[in-house]
């Protein structure tokens, strides 16, 4: 069955240095989402992107983040400038059409971890 | 503000019994409203989806139910398995968004 895997599971990094979490989709899917979940607290949404651009974005996703496609397989996450407060476990997604209509795949999370 | 609330926030039961989640929510324009599972340290998995009009769906032994009206569902699980321990989360999408709106969850202990 297919899957949306995730690397690393784990990320350690000392704040202020930059990271990229990685995801692979589903291979027929369209949209592509991150969310973010802090340790004890609910699921929170990031960013949503469709054909090569940024559908929706929250609050969180500030300028410190950025999101990419870069070849017909990967979608990475980059924080820029990591915080303590950026320490969660990172979530992607996909779907093959928009949230209204399709459902959501998880992948099984990246933890961050800022020291 | 959109939001969701769940009940209880935490439950433990012994195995091969019933219980019910709750969920409350304000959200506009509602699109669907889902019930994921998810295992500690893993991500989140779909349980059902519902629309506006579907006032009741199955997968094997969970039942949601949606009142529309109301703003509340609800996630029935039938005689419980050491295996649904986990948190189960409600989230609801907005019409025309792309973004799911979480609830906190349940966690819910299932005991021998």
């Amino acid at each position: 069955e297919p899957e949306v895997t995730q690397t690393p599971s784990h990320q350690v990094t000392q704040m202020g240095q930059e990271v990229i979490l990685r995801c692979v989709p589903i291979s027929n899917h369209l949209y592509f989402y991150w969310y973010r979940q802090i340790l004890g607290q609910k699921v929170e949404f990031l960013v949503s992107f469709y054909n090569n651009e940024i559908s929706e974005k929250s609050e969180i996703f500030d300028d410190q983040f950025s999101v990419e496609r870069p070849d017909g397989s990967n979608f990475t996450l980059k924080i820029r400038s990591t915080k303590l407060e950026d320490s969660a476990m990172y979530f992607c997604a996909s779907s093959y059409q928009g949230v209204s209509r399709n459902e959501q795949f998880f992948g099984p999370g990246t933890r961050l971890t800022v020291l | 503000k959109n939001q969701v609330e769940q009940s209880p926030q935490s439950l433990i039961i012994l195995e091969g019994k019933n219980c019910t989640l709750q969920c409350n929510y304000t959200v506009s324009p509602f699109s669907n409203l889902r019930w994921y599972k998810q295992d500690t340290g893993r991500g989140p998995v779909s349980l059902t989806i519902m629309t506006f009009s579907e006032n009741t769906k199955s997968n094997g032994r969970y039942t949601a139910t949606l009142d529309a009206d109301t703003k509340q569902s609800s996630l029935h699980i039938t005689a419980s398995q050491l295996s649904d321990s986990a948190s189960y989360i409600c989230v609801v999408s907005v019409e025309a968004g792309t973004a799911l709106i979480f609830g906190k969850g349940t966690t819910l202990s299932v005991s021998s």
